[in-house]
């Protein structure tokens, strides 16, 4: 069983579209991260989240603890927006300590 | 500001042979994460050490284990190296935020190839 599920795992957009990527995890959390990872390259933190919402330009980041839900929006995507995008959340497993557990990713194409 | 720095960043070795690996934190990040990421399971954690202390730790055998010297700066060594410890090896260093992990800031990794 995966403690983190992200969906879509595969997307394509036209440029301009607005874009959802949704998390959803089992495990009570400290912190969820939403990470970029562009191909061949390295992985950048976009968000930190451990309530409510938060915006850097063209993204906003949102969770729901009680449903322990997240989504990542992009706004007016870019093809430069094309990446894959990882949901990571801190978690509290019982008996076992925090540790960090991972989506799958979503893999994000961006058609000018 | 120097970025996370992760050395070697290539290497290859054979099954049964020991690697070490080295990340430098930021200057100021006291807590250092360590990741598996393969493409069949993508990323994974393998421990978190704060302040020389590990803090937390994954599902990864002993063969995996890591240090923290006082300057932050972390080591993970891997033993009796596997064919499936091929992987990319990432390290991540981070503020440390009421007895948790700030935001995570990444290196490019170091590859390893186990023949």
């Amino acid at each position: 069983k995966n403690e983190v599920e992200q969906s879509p795992q595969n997307l394509t957009a036209q440029e301009g579209e607005f874009i959802t990527i949704n998390c959803s995890y089992s495990v009570g959390i400290s912190a969820l991260h939403w990470l970029q990872q562009h191909p061949g390259g390295g992985i950048v933190s976009l968000f930190m989240l451990s309530s409510g919402k938060k915006k850097h330009g063209r993204l906003i980041a949102t969770i729901n603890i009680q449903e322990k839900h997240s989504s990542l929006h992009i706004t007016a995507s870019h093809p430069r927006d094309s990446a894959v995008y990882i949901c990571a959340v801190k978690g509290y497993p019982s008996g076992t300590g925090n540790q960090f557990y991972f989506g799958t990713g979503t893999s994000l194409t961006v058609i000018p | 500001k120097a970025g996370v720095t992760q050395t070697p960043r290539y290497l290859i070795k054979t099954r049964g042979q020991q690697v070490t690996l080295s990340c430098s934190p930021i200057s100021g990040h006291r807590s250092v994460s360590w990741y598996q990421q393969t493409p069949g399971q993508g990323l994974q954690f393998l421990f978190e050490y704060f302040s020389e202390t590990q803090r937390n730790k994954g599902n990864f055998p002993g063969r995996f284990s890591g240090r923290q010297f006082s300057n932050s700066r972390s080591e993970m060594n891997v033993s009796t190296l596997e064919l499936g410890d091929s992987a990319l090896y990432l390290c991540a260093s981070s503020l440390w935020f009421r007895d948790n992990t700030g935001e995570l800031f990444f290196g490019e990794g170091s590859r390893l190839t186990v023949l």
